[in-house]
Parts: structure tokens; sequence; C-alpha cells
């Protein structure tokens, strides 16, 4: 089974900043690489598929990159909507998800 | 629009029986593969289980495997998972989510609000 290890776990930053994470697969996924942007008490929401590819409506200041297995996503200049929790997701073999990372108001 | 409607949550004991429906709307259900998916309070999501769109190919999460059961109606437009010999560890709000195209290896473009399980005496 391929794992996918996020980080950090949380990150405190302001509106405005620049904010990278992380995603590292346990073996090599190629692009099958999505990222999702959860709120709480709210379902996943798609942002990102193929590793760097914009999902229609994402605001363009997200962004990913990456393949085999180091992966990331950066949100160039931090909005309030933005503080969620965000999961990597491969799926080249199965699905899985990774723990999670939530941005936090700093 | 195209809409992910969940029921059949609650409270079931341990060892009990439980059927989720996702009603689809606004899209060619049969077109796309269907997965459901779970998250325990205040933990992340956990991957459940897989279903081609024509209901040919199934996949399950080895936490799940032998107990849950992955089904469409393309007729109804709906996707079921049918969730026997339940334990504490399956209580989780259970989302289901529509692949992005009509391949297995897609991510999951649409999701439903999610339907909580409960597994307690």
């Amino acid at each position: 089974d391929i794992q996918m290890t996020q980080s950090p776990s949380t990150l405190s930053a302001s509106v405005g900043d620049r904010v990278t994470i992380t995603c590292r697969a346990s073996q090599s996924i190629s692009s099958w690489l999505a990222w999702y942007q959860q709120k709480p008490g709210k379902a996943p929401k798609l942002l990102i598929y193929k590793a760097s590819s914009l999902e229609s409506g994402v605001p363009s200041r997200f962004s990913g990159s990456g393949s085999g297995t180091e992966f990331t996503l950066t949100i160039s200049s931090l909005q309030p909507d933005d503080f969620a929790t965000y999961y990597c997701q491969q799926y080249n073999s199965a699905w899985t998800f990774g723990q999670g990372t939530k941005v936090e108001i700093k | 629009q195209v809409q992910l409607v969940e029921s059949g949550g609650g409270v079931v004991q341990p060892g009990g029986s439980l059927r989720l429906s996702c009603a689809a709307s606004g899209f060619t259900f049969s077109s796309y593969g269907m997965h459901w998916v779970r998250q325990a309070p205040g933990k992340g999501l956990e991957w459940v289980a897989f279903i081609r769109y024509d209901g040919s190919n199934k996949y399950y999460a080895d936490s799940v495997k032998g107990r849950f059961t992955i089904s469409r109606d393309n007729s109804k437009n709906t996707l079921y998972l049918q969730m026997n010999s339940l334990r504490a560890e399956d209580t989780a709000v259970y989302y289901c989510a529509k692949t992005a195209g009509p391949y297995d290896r897609d991510a999951f473009d649409i999701w439903g609000q999610g339907t909580m399980v409960t597994v307690s005496s």
C-alpha cells in the first residue's frame, strides 16, 4: 500500500503570507496526486488534480507541483477564506489520503 | 446542478448492519465511478470503497473488506454501501464522491454532504 505523509501537520500563518504544504509518497505515483480543502463540518473540495492542474473555479493563488514522490501545494497570498485543513491524495494505486495539514490564523 | 445526497446514517450497536444511500443528480451517473470515503470524529479522511461506472469492478480498503459491500443502481442514479458486522471504529461521517472522469485512476470532484454513522451500545 502507498502511504502519504504531509508536513507540517499544523501551520500558523497570516493573511497575505505565502504558504507551502509538502506531501511525500512512500513510492512513486507519477503525477497521480490531488489536493483537497476541507472546512469544519463541510465536505472536502477538490483544488488540484494530476499534481498541478487547477480545478475549475479554484482561485489562481492555489498551485501544485511535483512528481514521483515529492509534491507541494502553494497558496501565493493567504486569504481569510483559506484557513482550513488541506489533504493530499494519491490515486496511482488504489486511493490514499495524507493525514492533513491545518492552516491556522497566526 | 451536480449534487450527491447521502442518507441512511444513524446509531447502530456493535455487530449490527446499516445501508447507506447516495442519490446523484445533475450528471450522467452511469458514466462515472463512485467512491465512499469516511472521516472519524476529529480525524482525517479514509478511502473506503470504489465501484466502476458499470459496476464491473469494486475495490475495498483492508479495514472494511469482507464486511462492507458497495453497489449501484444506475436506473435509480443511486450508490449504496451495505455495512455489516459494524465495529466502534467504523464510527464516522461517510461521504460519497464522484470520480472527475470516466477512469478508475482519477480525483474526486464532487462530494456529498456526508451522513453520520455511530456504532455504540
